[in-house]
């Protein structure tokens, strides 16, 4: 069966400090693995798409990395700001129709 | 408009009614997609348009679900005899074309809660 799971369900951080997410996917085959950033109310914001053949790809202080063999995803989050507190969704596509599965989600709380 | 908008925002129904709701995609988009957000659970895919192709609907839960998409442009979700299972986000999403690599734009949302 075709699953995301995230890591760790919710996480408390500083301002300022960093911190990593965790996704790790059985989804076959595969096709890409975007990280979405969810504010509260709103919908998901893709951050970063990576490809199989792509291990790694930044977006400002977001920085996703992907492991194609053991099938395992990281977005980490340096210098964290208040405005990042937020969910962050890891979705894990196949090549054909709208096969795209979504992960649970971390909740993160940055706190001042 | 500049993004995918939804309505209602929020909607409170009692359990038996039907709801109806409305998703309007970025313009010139040609795939539209809902999900269902429950609480504490990832997105769970309800149905697919693409273009003048007859929709995805494997993910629909029950037949009290359906949904439509007039013109290729604005979609309208509906439940019918609504059940407190049924409450939840429900989120409306378009892209340029379909395909993994097409990025999804996401609304903000419709909340369904069923008393």
């Amino acid at each position: 069966k075709n699953q995301v799971e995230q890591s760790p369900q919710s996480l408390i951080i500083l301002e300022g400090k960093n911190c990593t997410l965790q996704c790790n996917y059985t989804v076959s085959p595969f096709s890409n693995l975007r990280w979405y950033k969810q504010d509260t109310g709103r919908g998901p914001v893709s951050l970063t798409i990576m490809t199989f053949s792509e291990n790694t790809k930044s977006n400002g202080r977001y920085t996703a990395t992907l492991d194609a063999d053991t099938k395992q995803s990281s977005l980490h989050i340096t210098a964290s700001q208040l405005s990042d507190s937020a969910s962050y969704i890891c979705v894990v596509s196949g090549p054909y129709g709208q096969n795209f599965v979504f992960g649970p989600g971390t909740r993160l709380s940055v706190l001042p | 408009g500049a993004g995918v908008s939804q309505s209602p925002s929020n909607k409170v129904t009692e359990k038996g009614k039907d709801v109806e709701l409305r998703c309007d995609p970025i313009s010139g988009h040609t795939a539209l997609y809902w999900y269902r957000q429950s609480l504490g659970q990832g997105l769970e895919f309800l149905i697919y348009f693409q273009g003048n192709s007859a929709p995805d609907k494997s993910g629909l839960p029950s037949d009290r679900f359906s949904a439509e998409r007039t013109g290729g442009s604005v979609s309208t979700l509906t439940i019918q005899r609504t059940q407190q299972e049924d409450s939840a986000v429900y989120l409306c999403a378009s892209s340029l074309a379909a395909g993994a690599y097409n990025e999804q734009f996401f609304g903000p949302g419709t909340r369904l809660t069923v008393l």
